[in-house]
């Protein structure tokens, strides 16, 4: 049973445009959610997270928006820049699970120029 | 420079022989994790240990074996008991958890290749 979802193996951008990448989860137990980017055959990078006493988390570029009633969470990027090209990667940790990371498939974002 | 290293990047062993990817930190982190990860999926967590002489296994650890012997080191043996070792091996770290940070911090990989 998938408790972190991507639903969409890609995405296709316009440069200069938002993305939009999206990320369900199951787990109401669930309290902190994170954010990475990975480029092929290297290790990912962590971008920005959110606790879930927040709703809202920005960081630059990059802005992280948090549903909790609908177990919900959204990653940003305005605006979108070639560089941004790669998979990025949800992923969720609760309390009393000694931490662990439960992480979704991944979106591929393709930006166009 | 801190960071966390894995080495070989590229490994290609022949089916039946045992296999240890090596993997290293300096950033003095408490938690150390392994992760495979296969095309079209997520990272799936093989083992973990958050202290010096202790592990955990994660959803996928049959097959493999590790130590922490040193916080420093964390290395992975993949054994011939795993039927599908062909897969690319992330290594990471993370501070203490119980100061609610959970990020975790990756090494570049290794991929391996079992014929």
């Amino acid at each position: 049973d998938q408790q972190v979802k991507q639903n969409s193996p890609s995405l296709s951008v316009q440069e200069g445009r938002i993305s939009i990448l999206n990320c369900d989860y199951t787990n109401s137990m669930f309290d902190y959610f994170l954010w990475y980017k990975k480029y092929p055959a290297e290790g990912p990078t962590f971008l920005i997270s959110i606790s879930s006493f927040k709703d809202k988390n920005e960081d630059g570029r990059f802005t992280v928006f948090l549903n909790k009633s609908a177990k919900h969470l959204s990653l940003h990027i305005v605006p979108s820049q070639p560089g941004d090209s790669a998979v990025y990667f949800c992923a969720a940790s609760a309390r009393g699970s000694n931490y662990q990371l439960i992480w979704g498939a991944g979106t591929k974002l393709i930006i166009k120029p | 420079d801190g960071g966390i290293t894995q080495s070989p990047k590229y490994l290609f062993r022949k089916e039946g022989q045992n296999v240890t990817l090596s993997c290293e930190q300096n950033l003095n982190h408490d938690a150390m994790y392994w992760y495979r990860q296969d095309p079209g999926q997520g990272l799936r967590l093989i083992y973990y240990s958050q202290i010096v002489n202790d592990f955990q296994k994660g959803d996928i650890a049959e097959g493999y074996s590790v130590s922490r012997e040193k916080k420093e080191s964390f290395p992975l043996t993949v054994t011939s008991a795993q039927k599908n070792p062909t897969a690319f091996y992330l290594c990471a770290s993370s501070i203490d958890p119980g100061n609610n940070r959970y990020e975790q911090y990756f090494g570049p990989g290794t991929r391996l290749t079992v014929t």
